[in-house]
């Protein structure tokens, strides 16, 4: 158990939807990454957030957003839901920037 | 832009035998590299790290070699055990930023 929390474990919806997914961070990590794996593919990187703020961003889609919130948890929103969207979602956290992330378990997002 | 590759897709080796899974990495400015490993249906598990100012670090069973010269970074697993199997990732981080993954490599250990 990395100590790292993502709900839900799997969630199934339509196209042209919205869904929100819940990270919690291990205790006292500051930094939460969010990452898309789909079907046969790595891990790309979406959005990061250090304590509150956006730190760096990589190819997320303008249909995505996240948020990092003051108790640190993150939130990442998927909307406009198409099929291609359907993957592995992950949040990672680390202690500070430039050190070891850990990896929740990942929510298996599928659109149908 | 910027990059980290795996030369090998799959690795299949004997139980018992030691694996060198391979990953090469563009970002010259990167000065963080992790190794992950990935079993099915799980998230990255950390395997070990090594920064930019050191060329090899050891842990249990494993060792991660950075080269920097030709950006190339390895991780050896010392007597292959089934357990072992799983796919793994290196990741690049510059300078705090974040972590890009390579591709993933493919453990098979066969009995």
């Amino acid at each position: 158990d990395s100590g790292v929390t993502q709900t839900p474990k799997h969630l199934i919806t339509a196209t042209g939807q919205r869904v929100t997914l819940r990270c919690s961070p291990r205790s006292g990590d500051l930094s939460v990454y969010w990452y898309q794996q789909s079907l046969d593919q790595g891990l790309q990187f979406l959005i990061q957030y250090y304590n509150g703020e956006e730190r760096a961003k990589g190819n997320i889609l303008e249909r995505f957003s996240a948020q990092q919130f003051p108790d640190l948890h993150s939130e990442l929103n998927l909307s406009s839901l198409e099929l291609g969207d359907s993957a592995l979602y992950f949040c990672a956290s680390s202690p500070r920037t430039g050190r070891e992330a850990f990896f929740g378990q990942g929510t298996r997002l599928t659109v149908v | 832009g910027e990059s980290v590759g795996l030369h090998l897709p799959t690795l299949s080796v004997q139980e018992g035998d030691n694996s060198i899974i391979n990953c090469a990495y563009s970002n010259s400015a990167s000065d963080y590299f992790i190794w992950y490993k990935q079993e099915s249906g799980k998230g990255p598990q950390f395997i070990i790290d090594i920064r930019s100012n050191m060329d090899k670090r050891q842990g249990q069973r494993v060792t991660v070699l950075l080269n920097k010269t030709v950006k190339h970074l390895s991780l050896q697993i010392a007597a292959t055990q089934p357990g072992d199997s799983a796919v793994y990732f290196c990741a690049e981080n510059e300078r705090g930023g974040k972590l890009i993954f390579g591709q993933g490599t493919e453990l098979s250990v066969k009995p």
